[in-house]
């Protein structure tokens, strides 16, 4: 029954390594995000894909790459990890932006933590 | 760059004691002011959406209200179950996409 789900809710990993977050949104939204938030608790949005096509990318680290395979899923795959990648992020889906929907609906996020 | 500020970062209240958040914003032309409620280990919630100065919306114990400049969200007789993290967000004009630009916050504390 969850509106938006991702997986995991907790990661602990080495520095360098890799890591993937997957996002799932059972809305029939067409728009989805990835927010990061730091430990002052700012989120900060990072990408958004409307219908598997990229819209929003922010000034982000080419260590980050968004991938949709199709418009109810939206992943999140960081390389080489560092300390500073350490946060809660956040997906979220709304409907089409066009439609100037700002009602986002979010997921419960993925603690990273990078030692 | 649309920028958002609130204050106070915390505030602590005796249940049954009103109060009012603020959010000050700088927009090169507002699409839209939202409320979010944040609890703690969970993502942020829809409260309302604010459009033009004026605008006021009521939600059970909650109002939020719009100018220029500022959005105010008031508790009136606020319970335990208020406690929360409220974030204000904005969009504007030119933001790309359905980008909202979010403030830091204020933590929410009410004491039975």
């Amino acid at each position: 029954d969850t509106a938006v789900s991702q997986t995991p809710k907790y990661l602990v990993t080495q520095m360098g390594n890799d890591k993937s977050i997957k996002c799932e949104q059972n809305l029939g939204h067409d728009t989805m995000y990835w927010y990061k938030q730091d430990s002052k608790k700012f989120l900060k949005i990072m990408f958004s894909y409307n219908n598997k096509e990229l819209i929003i990318n922010e000034t982000v680290p080419n260590r980050f790459s968004p991938k949709s395979p199709d418009k109810a899923h939206l992943n999140l795959h960081i390389n080489s990890l560092e300390l500073g990648d350490s946060a809660v992020y956040f997906c979220a889906s709304s409907q089409d932006w066009r439609e100037g929907a700002g009602e986002l609906f979010f997921g419960e996020g993925s603690r990273l933590t990078v030692l | 760059e649309d920028q958002v500020t609130q204050s106070p970062e915390a505030l602590r209240l005796q249940e049954g004691e009103s109060s009012s958040l603020n959010c000050s914003y700088t927009v090169s032309g507002l699409r839209g002011l939202f409320w979010y409620r944040q609890d703690p280990g969970k993502g942020p919630e829809f409260l309302f959406t604010l459009y033009s100065a004026g605008e006021e919306k009521e939600k059970e114990r909650l109002k939020a209200t719009l100018t220029k400049k500022e959005s105010f969200l008031h508790i009136t007789a606020p319970k335990p179950e208020d406690s929360a993290t409220y974030l204000c967000a904005v969009r504007g004009i030119k933001a790309a996409g359905n980008k909202l630009t979010f403030g830091g916050g204020t933590r929410v504390l009410v004491k039975p």
